[in-house]
Parts: structure tokens; C-alpha cells; sequence
């Protein structure tokens, strides 16, 4: 399986301010993905990263607010611009591998807590 | 829209006491059904992918199965390290977004 580490693990970050969350994996994937987890919620994705092309961003995220990108096979980047508290979540990284046809497992990282004052 | 829900939200279970965890899903085209287990102030640690229906996968204590409305998650025996969140996803066929729906939990406690 993937193993998977994200920066920094949490953060207390003033409103107004912008936080980069970076993700490194150790094994090159083709697919990335960004979720967030709200207090006592599920995980939502945000967007998916893949390399050489932009990020495809979920209804309800855009760009602007939550710029990604992925410079090559195994890291990423996702910053959250313009904090508010409402932006208050833990952040994941995940990664898809192909494990032959028609066969996937997706394997995710530690998280970043992010508390936005 | 894909739709993913789990039921109970939390459980509590005496140790050695099996049960059963469900995961109704509607999706567009079935990729696969995963499981996962959320420790707190943890990422989610992958279980199983299941893709057909009547397909099964046991890990441990754990057997998921699969139909083509819902998944279980029977937890037999369970001991208190078992205790955790686990979380139901499935992958539908969306060709160029490959993304996870996931459900909102179950929060299973066993009691020593």
C-alpha cells in the first residue's frame, strides 16, 4: 500500500491568511485526490490532481479559494487562501493505485488539522 | 447523484458480541465499494474494495459482502481495539473523476 505523508499535521492560523498543506507519497500515482473533513462530518472531496493537467475541482470548491498543484508523480499541494473560520477542517491527501483490471484501492494520509481564529 | 448512506450512526457492543454494520448506496455505474476504518485524529485506513455483488472479503474479524443495494460489515467477536469509525464510500463510473461518495460513519464501541 501507499504510504502517504502530509504537512504540517495541524496549524492555528489567523483569518485572512493562507495555509499550503503539501502531500508526498512514496510511489508514483497517477491520481491525487483532496478531501476535507468537517468536525463530527464525513469527507467530501474537494478536488482531484492529476499531473500535467489542472485540478478538477467538486460543486461547491473553486479554484480561487483552494488552489492545487502537482508538480509531478508523487506530491501535491493544496493552499486554502483567504481563511475564515468556517475553513476550520482536517485536510486529506489521498491516492488511487491501480492494482490490475478493474481492481482499485484508495489510501489516504494523516490529515491536517487546520483551525482557523 | 451518488448517495451513500450508513446505518447505525454508533453501536456499542459488548466484547465478543457480533453485529453487523450496514452501507445503502445508489450510484450510476458501480467502480467498486470501499471500507474503511477512522481511528480519532487519523486519516482512514483502507479495508476492502468489493466490486460485484455477491462478492465477499474477510480481514481478521471482519467480513464485508456486497449486494447491488447495500454492504455489511459483520464484526465477529469484536475486542476493544476494534473500536473506531468505520466509513463506507462507493466509486462510480464517472469517466475522468474518479471519486470516492463517502457516508457519514458508524461509530462502533466495544465495551471490555
Amino acid at each position: 500500500s501507499a504510504v502517504i505523508s502530509q504537512k504540517p499535521s495541524r496549524d492555528i492560523c489567523q483569518r485572512g491568511t493562507s495555509l499550503t498543506i503539501q502531500c508526498q507519497v512514496d510511489s508514483q500515482v497517477t491520481m491525487m485526490f483532496w478531501y476535507r473533513q468537517q468536525p463530527g462530518q464525513s469527507l467530501t472531496l474537494i478536488a482531484t490532481a492529476n499531473q500535467g493537467s489542472e485540478a478538477t475541482y467538486e460543486s461547491g470548491f473553486v479554484i480561487d479559494k483552494f488552489p492545487i498543484s502537482r508538480p509531478n508523480l508523487t506530491f501535491s499541494t493544496l493552499t486554502v487562501s483567504n481563511m475564515s473560520p468556517e475553513d476550520s477542517s482536517i485536510y486529506l491527501c489521498s491516492v488511487e493505485q491501480d492494482r490490475g483490471p478493474s481492481s482499485y484501492e484508495q489510501y489516504f494520509g494523516p490529515g491536517t488539522r487546520l483551525t482557523v481564529t | 447523484e451518488d448517495q451513500v448512506t450508513q446505518s447505525p450512526e454508533a453501536l456499542r457492543l459488548q466484547e465478543g458480541e457480533s453485529s453487523s454494520l450496514n452501507c445503502s448506496y445508489t450510484v450510476s455505474g458501480l467502480r467498486g465499494l470501499f471500507w474503511y476504518r477512522q481511528d480519532p485524529g487519523k486519516g482512514p485506513e483502507f479495508l476492502f474494495t468489493l466490486y460485484s455483488a455477491g462478492e465477499e472479503k474477510e480481514k481478521e474479524r471482519l467480513k464485508a459482502t456486497l449486494t447491488k443495494k447495500e454492504s455489511f460489515l459483520h464484526i465477529t467477536a469484536p475486542k476493544p481495539e476494534d473500536s473506531a469509525t468505520y466509513l463506507c464510500a462507493c466509486g462510480g463510473l464517472h469517466f475522468g473523476n474518479e471519486k470516492l461518495t463517502f457516508g457519514t460513519g458508524t461509530r462502533l464501541t466495544i465495551i471490555p
